[in-house]
C-alpha cells in the first residue's frame, strides 16, 4: 500500500502571508502511460466534510480560488496558499489515487498567527 | 446544486450490523461512481469502498472486505453501505461522496459508534 506523509503537522501564518504544506508518497504516483500524477488535495473545516481543492497534483477544482496552487511530481508534492485569508483556516489533506487503497495523508492544520 | 444526505448511523455493539444510506439530489446519480469515506477520531480520513455506475464493479479497503457491502439503487438515487461484524475500529463519521477515486461532492456524514 502507498503511505502518505505530510509536513508540518501544523503551522501558523499571518493574514496575507504564504502557507506551504508538503506531502510525500511512499512510491511514485506518476502513471507513466498517460504522464498524469494521481495526487489530490482537500480542505476540511471544523464540522464540515472535506472539500476537493486540487487534483492531478496541480489542477484546481471548479470555484477554488487561485491563491491555492499545487505542485510536485513523483513522490514529493506541495500545496501553497499564496496569501492566507481568514477563511483558509482548516486542515489540509493530500490523497493519492494511483492505486487502491486510496490513501490520505494525516493532515496539516493551518491557523492564523 | 449537487447534494448528498447520509443516514443510518448510530450506536452498535461489536459484532453487530448497521446499514447506512445516502440519497443524492441535484445531479445525475446514475452517471457517477460513488464512494464511502470514513473519518475516525485520531485516524484521519480513510477510503472504504466504491461502486461503478451500474453496480458491476465494487472495490473495498482490505480492513472491511468480507464484512461491508456497498450497493446502489439508481432508481432511488441512493447509495448504501451494509456493515456486518462491526469492530471498535469501525467507529467514525461515514461520508458518502461522488466519484471513484477523487471526490468533489460530499455529504455531511453520519456517525457510527461501535462500543459495548
Amino acid at each position: 500500500d502507498i503511505v502518505m506523509t505530510q509536513s508540518p503537522d501544523s503551522l501558523a501564518v499571518s493574514l496575507g502571508e504564504r502557507a506551504t504544506i508538503n506531502c510525500k508518497s511512499s512510491q511514485s504516483v506518476l502513471y507513466s502511460s498517460n504522464n498524469e500524477t494521481y495526487l489530490a488535495w482537500y480542505q476540511q473545516k471544523p464540522g464540515q466534510p472535506p472539500k476537493l481543492l486540487i487534483y492531478w497534483a496541480s489542477t484546481r477544482d471548479s470555484g477554488v480560488p487561485d491563491r491555492f496552487s499545487g505542485s510536485g511530481s513523483g513522490t514529493d508534492f506541495t500545496l501553497t496558499i499564496s496569501s492566507l485569508q481568514a477563511e483558509d483556516v482548516a486542515i489540509y489533506y493530500c490523497q493519492q489515487y494511483y492505486t487502491t487503497p486510496f490513501a490520505f495523508g494525516p493532515g496539516t492544520k493551518v491557523d492564523l498567527k | 446544486e449537487a447534494q448528498l444526505l447520509e443516514s443510518g448511523g448510530g450506536l452498535v455493539q461489536p459484532g453487530g450490523s448497521l446499514r447506512l444510506s445516502c440519497v443524492a439530489s441535484g445531479f445525475m446519480f446514475s452517471r457517477h461512481w460513488m464512494s464511502w469515506v470514513r473519518q475516525a477520531p485520531g485516524r484521519g480520513l480513510e477510503w472504504v469502498a466504491n461502486i461503478k455506475q451500474d453496480g458491476s464493479e465494487k472495490f473495498y479497503v482490505d480492513s472491511v472486505k468480507g464484512r461491508f457491502t456497498i450497493s446502489r439503487d439508481n432508481d432511488r438515487n441512493s447509495l448504501y453501505l451494509e456493515m456486518n461484524s462491526q469492530r471498535v475500529e469501525d467507529t467514525g463519521v461515514y461520508y458518502c461522496a461522488r466519484g471513484a477515486e477523487i471526490w468533489n461532492v460530499w455529504g455531511q456524514g453520519t456517525t457510527v459508534i461501535v462500543s459495548s
